[in-house]
């Protein structure tokens, strides 16, 4: 068990539909991130916040947005769904955003979340 | 930008035999770090091994082993006398120390047999 929460561990919603994927990284992490693997993508970073604040971003398609809330639990929203956004979800933690040459900056992942869309 | 690729899609053993897992990365940072993840069939990721670029000593840890070598770009990974619970996918994943996000490879898939 990383330490990392996240829920639901399935989803299975229709096309154009709206699905909010929530995570609890470990206590302590200030840094959060979110993954997604499908078959034909692999495994790709979709963004990253810490303490609250967006850090990095990389291929997150516009439809999707992310926030960190105070007690640093992260939520990534999906809406007007498409098959193709049918995938596994990971989200990450560390305790820092970026290296220092420590492994502080090593991300932990949660069992992810499996959407299916319909 | 950084690549890692794992040339090895699916390696199918007897248990007790060894399993080395192929791993080759790109990037042009100096500084960067190499890590190691394992994703059983229940599909969570667990992170397995850490090693940063400017530290090429090999070790062994359990069962694990790997070897980096910085002249190749390689970074693999040996399982030894691996057991059924090993089966799973595993996948090499590059940090370069100024980015934030892991690349990961298209990982390789282990399927140990009794």
């Amino acid at each position: 068990d990383s330490g990392v929460t996240q829920t639901p561990k399935h989803l299975i919603t229709a096309t154009g539909q709206r699905v909010t994927l929530r995570c609890s990284p470990r206590s302590g992490d200030l840094s959060v991130y979110w993954y997604q693997q499908s078959l034909d993508q692999g495994l790709q970073f979709l963004i990253q916040y810490y303490n609250g604040e967006e850090r990095a971003k990389g291929n997150i398609l516009e439809r999707f947005s992310a926030q960190q809330f105070p007690d640093l639990h992260s939520e990534l929203n999906l809406s007007s769904l498409e098959l193709g956004d049918s995938a596994l979800y990971f989200c990450a933690s560390s305790v820092v955003g970026t290296s220092g040459g420590s492994s502080t900056d090593t991300q932990y992942f949660g069992p992810g979340t499996r959407l299916t869309v319909l | 930008a950084q690549k890692v690729t794992q040339a090895q899609t699916e390696i199918s053993v007897v248990e007790k035999e060894d399993v080395t897992l192929d791993c080759v990365y790109e990037t042009r940072d100096t500084t960067y770090y190499l890590f190691w993840y394992k994703q059983p069939p229940s599909g969570e990721l667990v992170f397995l091994i850490r090693r940063n670029s400017f530290d090429e000593q090999n070790e062994i840890s359990g069962r694990y082993s790997w070897n980096f070598q910085k002249s190749t770009s390689s970074f693999n990974f040996t399982i030894t006398a691996s057991q059924v619970v090993d089966s799973a996918v595993y996948f090499c994943a590059l940090k370069v120390a100024a980015g934030n996000k892991l690349t990961f490879g298209g990982g390789t898939r282990v399927l140990v047999k009794p």
